[in-house]
């Protein structure tokens, strides 16, 4: 099965910037979204398309996507971004949504 | 205002059977997918099922096919899961989620609060 790999935990100083990678065998074919998750809430959507924000997202988050990496990046960071991070693709050979193992933002 | 409502989570026995529900208003819901997906205790987001907008085709993770069923009832705005031959593995809070559109390469812009299912004896 399709498998997005994503690292376990990432840890970054107030005001500093992090990067939260999403790894596959070119990925950058497909469009990744990304979503955050605080404790004890329901996902939300953070990034959509590689690098478009819903509304009301701040632009200190943006997303890239080439070759085999995508990469949602936080400018910035700020205590209240402490939360999981999912990355997300579409397999259309199984139409299969697939999620990243997920990234733990820890500001230290 | 998108609104995603979910009832039907409960302690249920191993082999036993749940149907999960998702109330939705605030946008024209037959014309996109839903999706249901799951977060086992301390663990990560997996998708789950999805039925499509406007045609109704339904699809599976591999981990659920044949024992769980997603169906649409467009006269109330509602989806379900229906779940059996459950077992500790399905044990998860189970999120409904919007599609932004009918079906494809898109992404879940609104979700449920939630429904813990908790498989034991």
């Amino acid at each position: 099965s399709y498998v997005l790999t994503q690292p376990p935990s990432v840890s970054v100083a107030p005001g500093k910037t992090a990067k939260i990678t999403c790894g596959d065998s070119n990925i950058g074919s497909r469009s990744v979204h990304w979503y955050q998750q605080k404790p004890g809430q329901a996902p939300t959507l953070l990034i959509f398309y590689d690098s478009d924000r819903p509304s009301g997202i701040p632009e200190r988050f943006s997303g890239s996507n080439s070759g085999n990496t995508a990469t949602l990046t936080i400018s910035r960071v700020e205590v209240g971004d402490e939360a999981d991070y999912y990355c997300q693709v579409w397999d259309s050979s199984s139409e299969h949504r697939v999620f990243g193992g997920g990234t733990k933002l820890t500001v230290l | 205002e998108v609104q995603l409502l979910q009832s039907g989570g409960d302690l249920v026995q191993p082999g036993g059977s749940l149907r999960l529900s998702c109330a939705a208003s605030g946008f024209s819901f037959d014309n996109y997918a839903m999706n249901w997906v799951r977060q086992a205790p301390g663990k990560g987001l997996e998708w789950v099922a999805a039925v499509s907008g406007s045609e109704d085709r339904t699809y599976y993770a591999d981990s659920v096919k044949g024992r769980f069923t997603v169906s649409r009832d467009s006269s109330k705005n509602t989806i379900h899961l229906h779940m059996n031959s459950l077992s500790a593995e399905d044990t998860a809070v189970y999120y409904c989620a919007k599609d932004s559109g009918p079906w494809g390469s898109n992404y879940l812009d609104y979700w449920g609060q939630g429904a813990l299912v908790t498989v034991s004896s």
